[in-house]
């Protein structure tokens, strides 16, 4: 079973515009963690939050954590053509070193 | 430094074969954890092995195996193949544990099971 939800599944924007997506998990975390995928490939690490932390910034990433929610965002601002990939979140349950559950992904796409 | 790299990068087998997957982690890696990733269930954990030492193991049967090696290199196998096993299986390491460390991914190996 998966422990993330994110929201929305897909969504699709011009360039220039800003993509925000959520994610939802179920149980204590050490951190939370978001990956890109493009199309069948590997995965790419973007950015790493962990428990104690609300905020973090990478480039054009914004990430925010809510424990209390157990919930996280990912904001990309100013997007780009290159942007369009599917975006997972990862948990590392605070139980289960070692172990990333992932959600299902939002594939985002960005039109020219 | 090399990434994560996976051999083979495709594979075609056919029902009740076995199959054997390698991961080479980054250099200096000590931790490579094991994905499977198809449409309908996503990504899911399989196991995580750090020094030799399996340390975490998903919800998968038996017919999923792994091991890993003195230099860190990792293998996975599955043997007694089915129709389900279809999937993207995708080796990550990271240089300690996936607690405070990101994990790099290696590009996959697609496994299709006729």
């Amino acid at each position: 079973s998966q422990q993330g939800e994110e929201d929305p599944q897909a969504l699709s924007i011009q360039e220039g515009e800003n993509a925000t997506m959520n994610c939802s998990y179920k149980t204590s975390i050490n951190n939370l963690q978001w990956y890109r995928q493009n199309s069948g490939r590997g995965l790419v690490h973007l950015i790493l939050i962990r428990s104690n932390e609300r905020e973090k910034h990478s480039g054009r990433l914004r990430v925010t954590l809510d424990t209390s929610k157990k919930s996280s965002s990912l904001l990309i601002t100013a997007s780009r053509a290159a942007d369009t990939a599917s975006y997972f979140c990862a948990t590392v349950p605070t139980d289960s070193w070692g172990k990333l559950q992932f959600g299902a992904g939002t594939q985002v796409v960005v039109t020219p | 430094k090399a990434g994560v790299t996976q051999t083979p990068r495709y594979l075609i087998k056919t029902r009740g074969q076995q199959v054997t997957l390698s991961c080479s982690p980054i250099s200096g890696h000590r931790s490579v954890s094991w994905y499977q990733q198809t449409p309908g269930q996503g990504l899911q954990f399989l196991f995580e092995y750090f020094s030799e030492t399996q340390r975490n193991k998903g919800n998968f049967p038996g017919r999923f195996s792994g091991r890993q090696f003195s230099n860190s290199r990792s293998e996975m196998n599955v043997s007694t193949l089915e129709l389900g096993d279809s999937a993207l299986y995708l080796c990550a390491s990271s240089f300690l544990d996936s607690f405070s460390y990101e994990q790099y991914f290696g590009p996959g190996t697609r496994l299709t099971v006729t």
